[in-house]
């Protein structure tokens, strides 16, 4: 049983570079969300989806852009990557809105 | 936006002793999740607690949703109890930023 997986785990990316995160869940649950972690201020919410298809806009959206074409994975892309885009990202997913959230381990992004 | 506010920022304790790490919220809210981020950064879920208490071995959790506060409280902790404890409010996809627990041997 998976869970919630993500890759990659870890990534060096130059200042202008384009990459793509991959979360993938295998419990059919409909709500996918994507985190950023920096220190001192706690998971901010970054974009989160409601179902197949369907993106929101969370806290922190600007730089990054997602997709949800299937039920199962969430992708994060960052267009053209910055030094403060430098965190740790988590992916969660949850059957429902207000459901338990399930995370991955984690990728740790370092913008140079 | 309904606030989320976790104390104390920081907590230092011997092994052995026991600990009250508290979530206030701004709102009411219907669904509340405690994790514990361990050293090496992965999120483990402790409980998923919208109200009344919950334990679970030396951790136990009370949501007292009409007061907007939840507590988790860790008995006897030991040196694997060190990292960061989170709450999230699960409805309004919020989190707290942490309760950071070190554990002295």
């Amino acid at each position: 049983n998976a869970g919630v997986t993500q890759t990659p785990k870890f990534r060096v990316l130059k200042t202008g570079q384009s990459m793509t995160l991959l979360c993938a869940q295998d419990m059919n649950h409909e709500y996918m969300y994507w985190y950023r972690q920096d220190p001192g201020m706690g998971l901010r919410l970054i974009h989160y989806s409601v179902g197949e298809g369907t993106t929101a806009k969370g806290e922190v959206p600007d730089g990054y852009n997602v997709s949800r074409l299937k039920k199962q994975n969430f992708l994060l892309g960052l267009e053209s990557a910055a030094p403060s885009q430098t965190s740790v990202y988590f992916c969660a997913s949850s059957h429902r809105l207000g459901d338990g959230y399930t995370f991955g381990s984690g990728t740790r992004l370092t913008v140079v | 936006g309904i606030q989320v506010e976790q104390s104390p920022p920081d907590l230092i304790l011997q092994e052995g002793a026991n600990s009250t790490l508290r979530c206030n919220f701004s709102d009411s809210v219907n669904n509340l999740q405690w994790f514990h981020q361990n050293p090496w950064g992965q999120l483990i879920n402790l409980f998923y607690i919208p109200s009344g208490t919950k334990q679970n071995g030396r951790l136990s959790a009370t949501t007292v949703a009409t007061e907007r506060y939840s507590l988790l409280y860790i008995s006897s902790s030991q040196t694997t109890d060190s990292g960061v404890y989170f709450c999230a409010v699960n409805d309004k996809i919020i989190f707290g930023k942490g309760t950071r627990l070190h554990i002295l041997p």
